[in-house]
C-alpha cells in the first residue's frame, strides 16, 4: 500500500504571504507511459466536504484560483498558496490515486492566519 | 450539474451492520471510466478512503477493511449502497461518497464533488 506523508502538520502564515504544504509517497506515483503523476489536492474547510483543488499535481480544477498551484515528481510534492487571503484557512489534503487496488489521503496540514 | 447524498443511520449499535446509499444525479454509473467511492473521517480527524466502484462493476477496498465491507451499484435507481459489518466505537464519523469522472476514456481517481456526508455515531 502507498503511504502518503504530509508537512508540516499545521502552519500559520500572514495574509499576503505564501503557505507551502508538502506531500511524500512512500513509492514513485509517477507513470512513465504517460509522464503523469498521479497525485490530487483538496481543501476542506469547517463543516464542509472536501474540495478538489488540483490533479496530476499540478493541474488546476476549473474555478481555482491560479494562487493555487501543485509541483513535484515521483514522491515528492508542493502545493503553493500565494498571497494568503482569509478564505484560505482550511485543512488541506494529498491523495495517490497511482495504486489503483486501493487510494489513499495524506493526514492533512492545517492552515491557519498569523 | 452533479449532486450525490449520503443516506442511512446516524447511529448504530456496537457489532451491528451499516448500511449507508449514496443517491446521485447529473451522471450515470454506466458511463466508462467513472466510478463512486465512500471516504469516512472521524471527528476531527484526516480522510481515510474505503472503497470505490467501477462503471464496469469493478470493485475496490481498502486493505485493512477488505473484510467488513461491500460495495454495490443500482445503476437503474442511481445509487450506490456500503455495507460495513461488525461497527465498533472507532467506526465513528463523517461517512462521503464521492464521484471521479472518466479521463481520456478511463477513470480519473480523483474526486470532483462529495456529498455532504452523514454522521455515524457507534456507541451502545
Amino acid at each position: 500500500d502507498i503511504v502518503v506523508t504530509q508537512s508540516p502538520e499545521s502552519l500559520a502564515v500572514s495574509l499576503g504571504e505564501t503557505a507551502t504544504i508538502n506531500c511524500k509517497s512512500s513509492q514513485s506515483v509517477w507513470y512513465s507511459n504517460n509522464n503523469k503523476n498521479y497525485l490530487a489536492w483538496y481543501q476542506q474547510k469547517a463543516g464542509q466536504p472536501p474540495s478538489l483543488l488540483i490533479y496530476w499535481a499540478s493541474t488546476r480544477e476549473s474555478g481555482v484560483p491560479d494562487r493555487f498551484s501543485g509541483s513535484g515528481s515521483g514522491t515528492d510534492f508542493t502545493l503553493t498558496i500565494s498571497s494568503l487571503q482569509a478564505e484560505d484557512v482550511a485543512v488541506y489534503y494529498c491523495q495517490q490515486y497511482f495504486d489503483s487496488r486501493q487510494f489513499s489521503f495524506g493526514q492533512g496540514t492545517k492552515l491557519e492566519i498569523k | 450539474q452533479i449532486t450525490l447524498k449520503e443516506s442511512g443511520p446516524t447511529l448504530v449499535k456496537p457489532t451491528q451492520t451499516l448500511t449507508l446509499t449514496c443517491t446521485f444525479s447529473g451522471f450515470s454509473l454506466d458511463t466508462s471510466g467513472v466510478s463512486v467511492a465512500w471516504i469516512r473521517q472521524p471527528p476531527g480527524k484526516a480522510l481515510d478512503w474505503l472503497s470505490l466502484i467501477y462503471w464496469n462493476d469493478e470493485k475496490r477496498y481498502s486493505t485493512s477493511l477488505k473484510s467488513r465491507l461491500t460495495i454495490t451499484k443500482d445503476t437503474s435507481k442511481n445509487q450506490v449502497v456500503l455495507t460495513m459489518t461488525n461497527m465498533e466505537p472507532v467506526d465513528t464519523g463523517t461517512y462521503y461518497c464521492a464521484y471521479s469522472p472518466s479521463e481520456w476514456g478511463g477513470s480519473s481517481g480523483w474526486y470532483v464533488r462529495w456529498g455532504q456526508g452523514i454522521l455515524v455515531t457507534v456507541s451502545s
